[in-house]
Parts: C-alpha cells; structure tokens; sequence
C-alpha cells in the first residue's frame, strides 16, 4: 500500500535532548514537508523541501533542523533549542506540479 | 497581510441538521483552496480543491463552494460520523517569499450530535 508513514506514535523527550521524528513515503512524492499542530491551531510549516538535498525553513524553524539524503524519507530533529516542543508533529508529501499535500498519520511529542 | 480565518471555531449539530462552515481568505491571485477532514489525534484527509470562483465540488453529504473572498463547506443532512475538525488552506508565500505553501486557518471542530 502506497501512503506516508510516521514513527514513532507517541515520543517522550527529556529535558536538554535531541529527539528525532521519522516521516517515510513510497508514493514517490518529490516535495515533503514538516508541520506543528498545537491544541486548538491550524498547522504551521515548520520545513519543507522541493527535491533530494534541499530544504527550506518554514514560518516556525527555530529550534529544528531536517535532512533529505532520500526521496523517500524527510527526519525531523527537535533539539533542545525547542524550548516548547509539546505538539503534534505531522509529515506530508506531494506529487510533482501539484500544490495538495497528504498527510500521515503524525507524531504526538511530549516532555517529560 | 495574507489570511485564512475559519468560522466558526466550533459547530454542534443535531443529526440530519444542516448547516455550512466559513473559510475566509484575503489574498491576491489565488490558486486554489483546499479543504481537508482531521480526526482527533490523526493526520489530515485530503476532501477537495477548488481553484476558481462559481467551482463546486460534492462528496457524499458534503459540497464545496467557492467565491472570490471566501469559500463554504455545506454539510447536508449529517451524521455522527461526520464529527471531525475541518480545515482549509490556501498556498500562500512562505516567510522567503521565494515560493508558496500552504497556509492553514484554524479550523472548525465540528460535532454531530445522534
């Protein structure tokens, strides 16, 4: 089955730690890109990117840092410069000249 | 400034009562609206993508519409399954000006009551 996958579901950060959120998708999307959802918000762009080894920063990249080795795969790494990171975390692709994102499934991050 | 503003925030219906939620957007040269369907505690569903004023689309009890400042999601006769947030996006330039993304507003939480 084609779709995008995000793991884990539930991740628990501790204080001063790097956390990495994994984003997959085998629909052979060109574009990919990261967003935060918090209680009661739309969805802010956190990074995107357009093709293998380019991204960009969205509205909101302080704090997170990405990597496009893959087609395939787009991590997010929140770093401790996050100093909120508690938030739904979701990952989307998109196909070649189209401008609609699919979404997966997304990953909860809570401090400890 | 470019905006998305969704009304209203929250919607409560009884089954089988019909009723419409707002996306308003102020931006120039738009191209495309998009609506989506989230469940709690899961991504976005894709529902549809209308690109000009006067366009429609349906999908089951839902249908689309599009004005030049605003669009309409009517919801016909609902049911509890219906109970979702809705929300809608618009590709707006991104903090680099160098392209577009998408922009969410912040959606209706919408609840179907049997």
């Amino acid at each position: 089955d084609g779709g995008i996958t995000q793991s884990p579901k539930y991740l628990f950060r501790k204080e001063g730690q790097n956390v990495t959120l994994s984003c997959e998708q085998n629909l052979n999307h060109d574009a990919m890109y990261w967003y935060r959802q918090d209680p009661g918000q739309g969805l802010r762009l956190i990074y995107y990117s357009q093709i293998v080894n380019d991204f960009q920063k969205g509205d909101i990249a302080e704090g997170y840092s990405v990597s496009r080795e893959k087609k395939e795969s787009f991590p997010l790494t929140v770093t401790s410069a996050q100093k909120n990171p508690t938030a739904f975390y979701l990952c989307a692709s998109s196909p070649p000249g189209v401008e609609t994102q699919y979404f997966g499934p997304g990953t909860r991050l809570l401090v400890l | 400034e470019d905006q998305v503003t969704q009304s209203p925030e929250a919607l409560r219906l009884q089954e089988g009562e019909s009723s419409s939620l707002n996306c308003s957007y102020t931006v120039s040269g738009l191209r495309g609206l998009f609506w989506y369907r989230q469940d709690p505690g899961k991504g976005p569903e894709f529902l549809f993508t209308l690109y000009s004023a006067g366009e429609e689309k349906e999908k089951e009890r839902l249908k689309a519409t599009l004005t030049k400042k605003e669009s309409f999601l009517h919801i016909t006769a609902p049911k509890p399954e219906d109970s979702a947030t809705y929300l809608c996006a618009v590709p707006l330039p991104d903090s680099s000006g160098s392209a577009r993304q998408l922009t969410f507003g912040s959606g209706t939480q919408l609840t179907v009551l049997p």
